[in-house]
């Protein structure tokens, strides 16, 4: 069976910090990977994703950045952070192709101070 | 033209009543419809999903109406249980398409 992993599970940073998420996917191949947004209480805004390795499609201009570099794992960085990004960071897999159901990671939890 | 509206915000709801989330979306090329249950501080899961050759799709207590020519999809939550409690998120997506656009969110309270 298919599972997603993602970390940290909460981060705390200060302002101006480098940022570095992980999410690998394991038992598929070939997955579309997502990573979305989530403010408090608001919904989920797509900010990246991939049909393959080293390919990215950015929905959101940002301070934000994604990166491929296997099949199964999908990076979400930042230089400086800002204020603004925090949030909930959520990655998601997709069976190769056109999109139907995705399938949620169990989210990171980032704060920046 | 690739948003999906979510109604209410919130939602307040008696132990065994019926909760009611609507969606309406202006995009006559989507064609999926799911619908997701994001408990706090999780991933959101997929609860229900329905495309548009069908007028109403049940599983369980949950089941999702689709009016195709009001461009509207609701979910109703028969006999609402306190374990219900959770955000719900309607999404969309035409065939083809490599993303899901998501509605606003409900967050639903069911009071014992």
């Amino acid at each position: 069976s298919q599972t997603i992993h993602q970390w940290p599970a909460t981060l705390v940073q200060p302002v101006g910090s480098p940022l570095s998420l992980e999410c690998t996917v394991e038992g598929t191949s070939n997955p579309n990977l997502y990573w979305y947004r989530q403010a408090a209480g608001r919904g989920l805004q797509l900010l990246f994703y991939s049909v393959g390795i080293g390919q990215i499609s950015s929905e959101v201009p940002q301070n934000l950045s994604a990166s491929r570099p296997q099949d199964r794992q999908f990076i979400l960085s930042s230089k400086k952070l800002l204020l603004s990004d925090s949030g909930f960071y959520l990655c998601a897999w997709t069976p190769p192709g056109p999109v139907d159901t995705q399938y949620f990671g169990p989210g990171t939890r980032l704060t920046v101070l | 033209q690739q948003q999906v509206k979510q109604s209410p915000q919130s939602l307040i709801v008696q132990k065994g009543g019926i909760s009611i989330i609507n969606c309406a979306y202006e995009n006559t090329a989507f064609d999926y419809f799911p619908w997701y249950q994001q408990f706090p501080g999780k991933g959101p899961a997929l609860l229900i999903a329905i495309r548009p050759d069908v007028s109403e799709k049940k599983e369980g207590r949950f089941t999702i109406s689709f009016n195709k020519s009001a461009k509207q999809f609701s979910l109703h939550i028969m006999d609402s249980q306190p374990g219900d409690s959770a955000t719900y998120f309607c999404a969309a997506t035409e065939t083809g398409r490599r993303a899901l656009t998501f509605g606003s969110g409900t967050r639903l309270q069911v009071q014992p």
